[in-house]
């Protein structure tokens, strides 16, 4: 069973710049999360996607935004980009909510 | 100030000795979940920790929930190189969803 992918691996971006980040989740879960990871900070929630819907959201400013299609897969955006959001950006999946989550690789994104 | 502080922050320690890490808080959980993280990946589930003063074993890593539900300690017994990662303790939010709250983490090498 293939698990999280996201893409791109690595992705290297100027400050105004926007990104859009993507995500697939394992076949068959309909919950997916965003997670921020920077040295500083740790891992942080950015926001959680059930059936389409947005069923949670972190403490990010309005830059970050995301969205889930019918197909389960996820997005997340982040425009005007700062210096501070260079991170790993992490997407986790799980069949409902409140089961195991299953965490892909990563996004790194640079911003210079 | 976090809501989970994890301790040791850094530890590096030779293969074949042993381990504790600890996950505090002030605040009372009904469970809670640890990750180990290694370069390059996503965070991988490691064991939830249910009951106050339960204790669950994975090969030789073993899992303590304390009575009071508060904290958490995860001992490793005779550490292998292959255990070398970031290991996070994470709560879940109360208001249901799968928003994971994370700790601080401990970053573990283990050398030859």
């Amino acid at each position: 069973k293939a698990g999280v992918t996201q893409t791109p691996r690595y992705l290297i971006k100027t400050r105004g710049q926007q990104v859009t980040l993507s995500c697939s989740p394992i076949s068959g879960h309909r919950s997916v999360s965003w997670y921020q990871q920077t040295p500083g900070q740790g891992l942080q929630f950015l926001f959680e996607y059930f059936s389409e819907t947005q069923r949670n959201k972190g403490n990010f400013p309005g830059r970050f935004s995301g969205r889930q299609f019918s197909n389960s897969r996820s997005e997340m955006n982040v425009s005007t980009l700062e210096l501070g959001d260079s991170a790993l950006y992490l997407c986790a999946s799980s069949l409902v909510g409140r089961s195991p989550l299953h965490f892909g690789n990563g996004t790194r994104l640079t911003v210079t | 100030t976090q809501l989970l502080e994890q301790s040791p922050q850094f530890l590096s320690i030779q293969e074949g000795e042993n381990l504790t890490v600890y996950c505090n808080s002030s605040s009372v959980f009904s469970s809670l979940q640890w990750y180990r993280q290694e370069p390059g990946e996503g965070p991988v589930l490691l064991v939830t920790v249910v009951t106050g003063g339960e204790v669950k074993k994975l090969k030789r890593l073993t899992f303590q929930f304390g009575d009071a539900r508060k904290d958490s300690s995860l001992h490793i017994t005779a550490a292998q190189p292959g255990d070398t990662g970031l290991y996070l303790c994470a709560v879940l939010y109360t208001g249901g969803g799968n928003k994971l709250t994370f700790g601080t983490g401990t970053q573990l090498k283990v050398e030859l």
